[in-house]
């Protein structure tokens, strides 16, 4: 049973427009929550991270989300830029269970045109 | 800094073969991961260790070991390779607060 969910494999939006990714979780003991962007060939880059007591964390381009009561959050890429390109997981952990490991959704292709 | 590294980057192996993937990690942490990646699918956790000589199952370990003598040094031993290990591996590191830093992979087919 998948404890997060990327339900958009693939979504391709236009440069300098908004990108807007999704996820979705079951656990109600995840309370930390992160964005890794993946290009082909090499590991997952760190991108930006929420812990459950916020509801929004920003860092330049990049805007995080949670609604916990939905169990959702998004990950906001404004404005869109060529190198954007990449598969973006979304992860979550349990920081009080101590040293688990992350719980990644199956990732989304995000596609920037010109 | 380098990070996280992994060596090899590819390898292909026969069905029933060993080999040991190396991590190395030089920022210090105390916590180190592995999992893998199939296609089209997440990341799984595989083991994991809260310093050395404290190691941990993961969501899916069977057909794995590994050992934590140093810091640094995390590898992941498979001992009779099979097909279903086909997969990218990787490493990663936890710095604070939380976040895990990732090696680049390492590729393994198994025919």
């Amino acid at each position: 049973d998948q404890q997060v969910k990327q339900n958009s494999p693939s979504l391709s939006v236009q440069e300098g427009r908004i990108s807007i990714l999704n996820c979705d979780y079951t656990n109600s003991m995840f309370d930390y929550f992160l964005w890794y962007k993946k290009y082909p060939a090499e590991g997952p880059t760190f991108l930006i991270s929420i812990s459950s007591i916020k509801d929004k964390n920003e860092d330049g381009r990049f805007t995080v989300f949670l609604n916990k009561s939905a169990k959702h959050l998004s990950l906001h890429i404004v404005p869109s830029q060529p190198g954007d390109s990449a598969v973006y997981f979304c992860a979550a952990s349990e920081r009080g269970g101590g040293a688990d490991g992350l719980t990644f959704g199956k990732g989304t292709h995000l596609i920037i045109q010109p | 800094n380098a990070g996280v590294t992994q060596t090899p980057k590819f390898r292909i192996l026969k069905i029933g073969q060993s080999m040991t993937l190396q991590c190395t990690q030089d920022m210090n942490h105390n916590y180190m991961y592995w999992y893998r990646q199939d296609p089209g699918m997440g990341l799984k956790l595989i083991y994991y260790s809260v310093g050395a000589g404290i190691t941990d199952k993961g969501e899916v370990p069977n057909g794995y070991n590994v050992s934590r003598s140093t810091t640094e040094d995390f590898p992941l031993r498979l001992e009779l390779a099979a097909p279903s290990q086909t997969s990218v591996y990787f490493c990663a590191s936890r710095g604070t607060p939380d976040t895990q830093y990732f090696g680049p992979g390492t590729r393994l087919t198994v025919l």
